[in-house]
């Protein structure tokens, strides 16, 4: 059974500081690997979408990596704003599947 | 430019009871992708269409069904719902099938089963 791990289930993190965490995933029969951001009351937004073993992908203040042999991708978020409390997704694509993990829930502290 | 529609927004239906959900892509994108997001969880992958052709399916039983029209809009459903099916139905388009497009997700229909 294909399985995606998100580590933390949830962070707070205090207004300016940075953060990151953990997308795993299988390593085997990897497509693509998906970052999306989740507000509530809204739709999940794309974020990043990775290909290729130590892509690196940067928008604003946030930049991702991804490391396929072993299976994890990293997302950073630098200077934490407010706006970026939301619930952090990774999607896992492959063999004609989409495998979501269950998302870090970020709090941005005042 | 719309983005992903989907109707209705929220839905009550009673166990046994069969239930259509409509999604409508962005203009151009010709895949559509369907999920079940379920409190706690992260959106489970139920189908996804590209060029009106089934291109992948997850691991639900056969109630639950889905077709892409000539337009690529699609239809999401489910027969003889259970107690269990209440969840949040998110569509999302791209371009073209899974993969190396973004997908763009509609704001979703909320299914409470009584």
């Amino acid at each position: 059974i294909l399985n995606v791990e998100q580590s933390p289930q949830s962070l707070h993190v205090q207004e300016g500081d940075s953060t990151n965490f953990t997308c795993s995933f299988p390593s085997s029969n990897f497509y693509a690997l998906h970052w999306y951001r989740w507000e509530t009351a809204k739709s999940p937004e794309a974020l990043f979408v990775m290909t290729l073993n130590g892509d690196e992908k940067k928008k604003g203040r946030i930049s991702a990596t991804l490391n396929t042999k072993e299976g994890y991708s990293y997302l950073y978020i630098k200077g934490s704003q407010p706006e970026d409390s939301a619930t952090y997704l990774c999607a896992f694509m492959g063999d004609d599947k989409i495998i979501f993990g269950k998302g870090t829930r970020l709090h941005i502290l005042p | 430019d719309a983005g992903v529609t989907q109707s209705p927004t929220h839905l009550i239906k009673t166990r046994g009871q069969q239930v259509t959900l409509r999604c409508s892509p962005i203009s151009g994108h010709k895949s559509v992708s369907w999920y079940q997001q379920v409190l706690g969880q992260g959106p489970q992958f139920i189908f996804q269409y590209y060029e009106k052709e089934e291109r992948g399916r997850g691991n639900f039983p056969d109630r639950f069904s889905a077709r892409q029209f000539p337009n690529y809009s699609s239809e999401l459903n489910v027969n003889a719902l259970l107690l269990g099916d209440s969840a949040l139905y998110l569509c999302a388009s791209s371009f073209r099938g899974l993969g190396y497009n973004e997908q763009f997700f509609g704001p979703g229909t909320r299914l409470t089963v009584l």
